[in-house]
């Protein structure tokens, strides 16, 4: 089946750093990746959708330029999250759409704590 | 706009036992798809089953099976013969250009 590498699955940073976070689709083409944020017990929360070649579009109240997202290749996805702050710590989440049937996989999560 | 509610923050059921899971959304299209997916601990999202909208039958997947009410927007999840491993967050989905999550339902089995 479809996997999609999430990288690295936790990482500590000290505030004021910068963090990527890789989404990798490895037997299939994405040409649409979706990054979500997740606080403890609660749902996931669409932050910007990442399109193959174009700029990445971020929902309400996301601020783009501290989470930067590129999505340079077909199987490639990233999100760096610059400057981060201790309230960016939480559970971060991609997902890539297959363009050959539109099945959505996703990755494995990526805990951030800023310390 | 896509809006997905799961009015039940946490449930419970015996083993072997059924339950139902409740979701209900909003949404202006037509076509469009529907999803639960459950989140063990490990947080790995699993895809539990999926509906098409334009699908007037129930999906079903083994233990699992969906009750689609499409006028009503209306999409629960039945989970027959339930087992430990199904204890969980679960949470329901909608999809047109991308995917809106309810709030989840957290799930426990009782031996």
């Amino acid at each position: 089946g479809a996997v999609v590498s999430q990288h690295p699955s936790w990482v500590i940073c000290k505030s004021g750093t910068s963090v990527k976070i890789e989404c990798r689709s490895l037997d299939f083409q994405a040409t649409t990746m979706f990054w979500y944020r997740q606080f403890p017990k609660q749902s996931l929360m669409l932050m910007a959708t990442s399109n193959e070649g174009s700029k990445a579009t971020y929902e309400q109240g996301v601020e783009k330029d501290k989470f930067l997202i590129n999505h340079a290749s077909l199987t490639l996805s990233t999100l760096t999250v610059t400057s981060a702050h201790p309230e960016d710590s939480s559970f971060y989440i991609c997902s890539a759409r297959d363009v050959s049937n539109y099945g959505y996989t996703f990755g494995s999560g990526t805990r951030l704590t800023v310390v | 706009a896509q809006t997905v509610t799961q009015s039940q923050p946490e449930m419970s059921v015996q083993e072997a036992e059924t339950v139902t899971l409740s979701c209900t959304y909003d949404t202006s299209e037509s076509d469009y798809y529907l999803f639960w997916y459950k989140q063990p601990p490990s947080r790995q999202m699993i895809l539990v089953i999926r509906q098409e909208a334009y699908k007037q039958q129930n999906a079903t997947e083994n233990r699992f099976s969906v009750n689609f009410q499409k006028a009503a927007k209306s999409f629960s999840l039945k989970i027959s013969d339930s087992q430990l491993g199904d204890a969980a967050m679960y949470f329901c989905a909608t999809l047109l250009n991308d995917m809106r999550f309810g709030a989840g339902t957290r799930l426990t089995v009782k031996p």
